[in-house]
């Protein structure tokens, strides 16, 4: 079953503009994980934040965990075309031989 | 290898036919998942081995679908008496020792499968 939901499904934004998506779980993880998916191949990670943080960047890239409300968000600064692609949340849970989840993943075009 | 390699990169079967997805995961990397991810759609746990614990087969949709890792390295997912809704794009990626799903994991670029 799906853990990660990401929202909105779609989003389409100009270049130099931020995006944000969001991403909420539904039981206790050890970690979230960003991905990124180019072209329905294979997915790279992006950052990986866990329970205990609150807050992670990387260059463009800040992510947020809010435990409490089990929810995450991607904010991506200063878009650029090249940002174009699907961002996947995955929660890594509390158990010790468990597999990521994935979501259903927010689409993302940044137009030029 | 450098990554995680996967082969066929593209697969085009008769319906009722078997088809075999290798995959080949970064060297040293203990820990190997089978997702599947249809047109548009988020990804879909498969399989997951580590070590050599027993696979958790949770997420195979029916016995149909098998996989198997042999010495611990090279995966092979195996789906028999193919149907139309088994076209998706199979991704395999692996990890470092250690703890399932508290690492970050590294894909393959995938197989699509056509079933036609």
């Amino acid at each position: 079953s799906q853990q990660g939901e990401e929202d909105p499904q779609a989003l389409s934004i100009q270049e130099g503009e931020n995006a944000t998506m969001n991403c909420s779980y539904k039981t206790s993880i050890n970690n979230l994980q960003w991905y990124r998916q180019n072209s329905g191949r294979g997915l790279v990670h992006l950052i990986l934040i866990r329970s205990n943080e609150r807050e992670k960047h990387s260059g463009r890239l800040r992510v947020t965990l809010d435990t409490s409300k089990k929810s995450s968000s991607l904010l991506i600064t200063a878009s650029r075309a090249a940002d174009t692609a699907s961002y996947f949340c995955a929660t890594g849970g509390l158990a010790g031989n468990t597999p990521l989840v994935f979501g259903k993943g927010t689409r993302l075009s940044v137009i030029a | 290898g450098a990554g995680v390699s996967q082969s066929p990169s593209n697969k085009v079967t008769e319906k009722g036919k078997d088809v075999e997805l290798r995959c080949d995961p970064i060297s040293g990397h203990t820990a190997l998942y089978w997702y599947r991810q249809s047109l548009g759609q988020g990804l879909e746990f498969l399989i997951y081995f580590q070590g050599n614990s027993a696979p958790d087969k949770s997420g195979l949709p029916s016995d149909r679908f098998s996989a198997e890792r042999t010495g611990g390295s090279v995966s092979t997912l195996t789906i028999q008496r193919t149907q139309q809704e088994d076209s998706a794009v199979y991704l395999c990626a692996s990890s470092v020792p250690g703890q399932g799903g508290r690492n970050t994991i590294y894909f393959g670029e995938g197989s699509w499968l056509t079933v036609v």
